[in-house]
């Protein structure tokens, strides 16, 4: 069965804090890992891709533990444009391509001033 | 510059009132999905086609069908839509590598009168 699974939130952060979430998944066979970012009654926007060696975009940090089967997202200096919600997404690649996208059901992220 | 763009961005119709909701995208991608999104909750794929290779989810209602009639198409067509359709509706394309994220459209939000 496959699942994502993130702490729904909200989490209330000071503007200029750092903040930092999870989302673990059950599928082992995972493969591909991405957080997207969605605004309130908007699509979901890429934020970046997950890589075993973890990487870094700007104040965005991402990581992955493979034996733990988490990814994390690192935010550094928060702004209120970050208030939003972050969704979690893994693709578990089951030998037919990119069909396997499982999303969590995203984290809400309120930035205050 | 839209890449994948959906029409209409809010759609109402009645109870049990066929419609359509259509996607368009400029990235030449070969693999094309509808999700269904509400409130609060993750997307949720009902159905994706791999160039023309249509693939449904096995929970999706066979009041959902879909048509793809070139590379940059793709329709979503409700034959008789329930209350419980009332939802945001996102496309979203991809190239065949699953590493690869997904591109999504603004979506359409489907209101049942």
């Amino acid at each position: 069965r496959k699942e994502v699974e993130q702490d729904p939130g909200p989490f209330n952060v000071p503007e200029g804090a750092t903040v930092a979430f999870n989302c673990t998944y059950s599928n082992s066979a995972s493969q591909s890992f991405f957080w997207y970012r969605q605004d309130c009654r908007k699509e979901p926007k890429l934020l970046m891709s997950v890589y075993s060696s973890g990487n870094e975009d700007g104040r965005f940090t991402a990581q992955l533990n493979r034996a733990s089967q988490y990814i994390s997202l690192l935010i550094r200096d928060s702004k209120l444009s970050d208030s939003a919600t972050y969704l979690c997404v893994v693709n578990t690649d089951s030998g037919g391509g990119a069909d396997g996208l499982t999303f969590g059901k995203g984290t809400h992220l309120i930035i205050q001033p | 510059d839209a890449m994948v763009i959906q029409n209409p961005r809010y759609q109402v119709t009645q109870f049990g009132k066929p419609v359509t909701l259509s996607c368009s995208q400029t990235l030449n991608h070969n693999v094309m999905y509808w999700y269904q999104q509400k409130s609060s909750q993750a997307p949720k794929l009902l159905f994706h086609y791999y160039d023309k290779d249509f693939n449904n989810e096995a929970d999706t209602p066979d009041n959902f069908q879909s048509r793809r009639p070139n590379t940059s198409f793709c329709f979503l067509d409700i034959r008789s839509p329930g209350l419980g359709d009332a939802a945001m509706y996102l496309c979203a394309t991809s190239g065949y590598d699953s590493n690869q994220p997904q591109h999504f459209g603004d979506g359409t939000r489907l209101s049942i009168l």
